[in-house]
């Protein structure tokens, strides 16, 4: 048990459907992060979540909608993806505001558009 | 802007040996965090050792400890008595002090290394 639980595990999509990633942590943390991870690159950051408040989007394109209805889900919708978007979507939380507060990480899922 | 490098794309070692993983980071902050982060085929991160910069004491964790060289902008893994469960992707990641207050944390990632641990 991780404390931080990603579905689905792997999803397959065409360009044209629309699709949902889900990330739930029961951790009590207030702060929630969508990281993506490139093959032979730096994971990178995409959107994060304070207290249900996006406070940063890394200039992500709109064809990805992130969604936190309260702080122990976060989702990320998906539409009209194009095939380098195929890579490992992370999902994180941590306390903000906490010292030292390290981020928790889910099992990722791998995503896949054909 | 923070950057984060790790020039060893693969490394291997034999179980029970020592290795150590290289980290170089690039930035104008005084106070920051280290941290190496490892991810077996499982896909969870997780940390493996945090180091805080205004500490001079390299941080351990039973296995595991830094050579931080502040001056440097250096900041390597060694891994002591490597065990066949230590095969994984090793990621070096930079924080800014205080943007945890903010926003949480904020992690900068390096590219990572693959360790392979043979029997």
């Amino acid at each position: 048990e991780t404390g931080v639980t990603q579905t689905p595990r792997h999803l397959v999509m065409g360009m044209t459907n629309k699709k949902s990633l889900k990330c739930e942590q029961h951790l009590g943390h207030n702060a929630m992060y969508w990281y993506k991870q490139s093959a032979k690159k730096p994971l990178e950051l995409m959107f994060v979540y304070n207290f249900k408040e996006q406070t940063e989007n890394n200039s992500v394109p709109s064809r990805f909608s992130p969604e936190c209805p309260n702080s122990s889900h976060l989702f990320l919708h998906l539409h009209t993806l194009q095939p380098e978007d195929s890579a490992l979507y992370l999902c994180a939380s941590t306390t903000a505001g906490a010292y030292n507060s390290p981020l928790h990480f889910g099992n990722g899922t791998r995503l896949t558009v054909t | 802007a923070q950057t984060v490098t790790q020039s060893q794309p693969e490394m291997s070692v034999q179980e029970a040996e020592t290795v150590t993983l290289s980290c170089t980071y690039d930035t104008s902050e005084n106070n920051y965090y280290l941290f190496w982060y490892k991810q077996p085929p499982s896909r969870q991160m997780i940390l493996v050792i945090r180091q805080e910069a205004y500490k001079q004491q390299n941080a351990t964790e039973n296995r595991f400890s830094v050579n931080f060289q502040k001056a440097a902008k250096s900041f390597s893994l060694k891994i002591s008595d490597s065990q066949l469960g230590d095969t994984a992707m090793y990621f070096c990641a930079f924080m800014k002090h205080g943007i945890q207050e903010t926003s949480g944390s904020r992690l900068t990632f390096g590219e990572g290394t693959q360790l392979t641990v043979n029997p």
